[in-house]
C-alpha cells in the first residue's frame, strides 16, 4: 500500500492549461481503470472532480479532464481560472477493496 | 440532500482509544459502501478503511490494521470507527466518505479531529 506519486506543485497562468501527473504501479493505476481526482480548498472537504480515469461527475466544468497511460494518470485543467488555485489529489483502486491516494499537488495560478 | 456528520473526535493520550461516529442522511446508507479517510495536519489524504454496503467485507490500510475496526448500524444510519492503541501518528482530521459506486469517494463529511498526545 504505497502512496501514489504526485509533484508537490504545479503552476500556470490564467487561461493556460496545466497537467498534473500521478504515478503508481501495475497493482493500482496500471491494473484498473478506477483512477479518481479530488479538489480540496483550504479548510474544506475534498470534492470529486474526475472518476473512472476520465469521467466528470455532474456539475464539474469540462475544463477538467483526466487520462491514463500505463501506470501514470494525469489531470489536465484547461482555461485556468483563479479559483482553480488549490490542492489536487489522485486516488486509485488497488484491488481487494483497498484504495491508495497520491501525496497531493498544490496548483498555483500565476 | 446528502449529509455525513462525524463526531467523537478529541484529545487522547498515546495508547488510548476513541470511537468515531458518522451520521448519514439524505440517501440510503444500507445501499452504500462507506470509507474513513484521514488527513494529518498540513499533509495529504490517507485512505483508512472501507465497509461494504452489507457489512460483509471490511478492509484496512496497513497502518491501522489490527488497531482500528469499522462497523455500521443501518437502523441508526450510522457508521463507526473504533480506534485502539492510538499513536501520535494517528493525529488527523478523520473524514467519513460515501463510496460512489465507481471505486471512488463521491461525498465527504466535514471531518472530526483526533489529536493523540504523547
Amino acid at each position: 500500500q504505497s502512496a501514489l506519486t504526485q509533484p508537490p506543485s504545479a503552476s500556470g497562468s490564467p487561461g493556460q492549461s496545466v497537467t498534473i501527473s500521478c504515478t503508481g504501479t501495475s497493482s493500482d493505476i496500471g491494473g484498473y481503470n478506477y483512477v479518481s481526482w479530488y479538489q480540496q480548498h483550504p479548510g474544506k472537504a475534498p470534492k470529486l472532480i474526475i472518476h473512472k480515469v476520465n469521467e466528470r461527475p455532474s456539475g464539474v466544468p469540462d475544463r477538467f479532464s483526466g487520462s491514463k497511460s500505463g501506470n501514470t494518470a494525469s489531470l489536465t485543467v484547461s482555461g485556468l481560472q483563479t479559483e482553480d488555485e488549490t490542492d489536487y489529489y489522485c486516488s486509485s483502486f488497488a484491488g481487494s477493496n483497498i484504495w491508495v491516494f497520491g501525496g497531493g499537488t498544490k496548483l498555483t495560478v500565476l | 440532500q446528502v449529509q455525513l456528520v462525524e463526531s467523537g473526535g478529541g484529545v487522547v493520550q498515546s495508547g488510548g482509544a476513541l470511537r468515531l461516529s458518522c451520521a448519514a442522511s439524505g440517501f440510503s446508507l444500507s445501499s452504500s459502501g462507506m470509507h474513513w479517510v484521514r488527513q494529518a495536519p498540513g499533509e495529504g489524504l490517507e485512505w483508512v478503511t472501507f465497509i461494504q454496503f452489507n457489512g460483509n467485507d471490511k478492509e484496512y490500510a496497513d497502518s491501522v490494521k489490527g488497531r482500528f475496526t469499522i462497523s455500521r448500524d443501518d437502523s441508526k444510519s450510522t457508521v463507526y470507527l473504533q480506534m485502539n492503541s492510538l499513536t501520535v501518528e494517528d493525529t488527523a482530521l478523520y473524514y467519513c466518505v460515501r463510496d460512489g459506486g465507481n471505486y471512488d469517494f463521491d461525498f465527504w463529511g466535514q471531518g472530526t479531529l483526533v489529536t493523540v498526545s504523547s
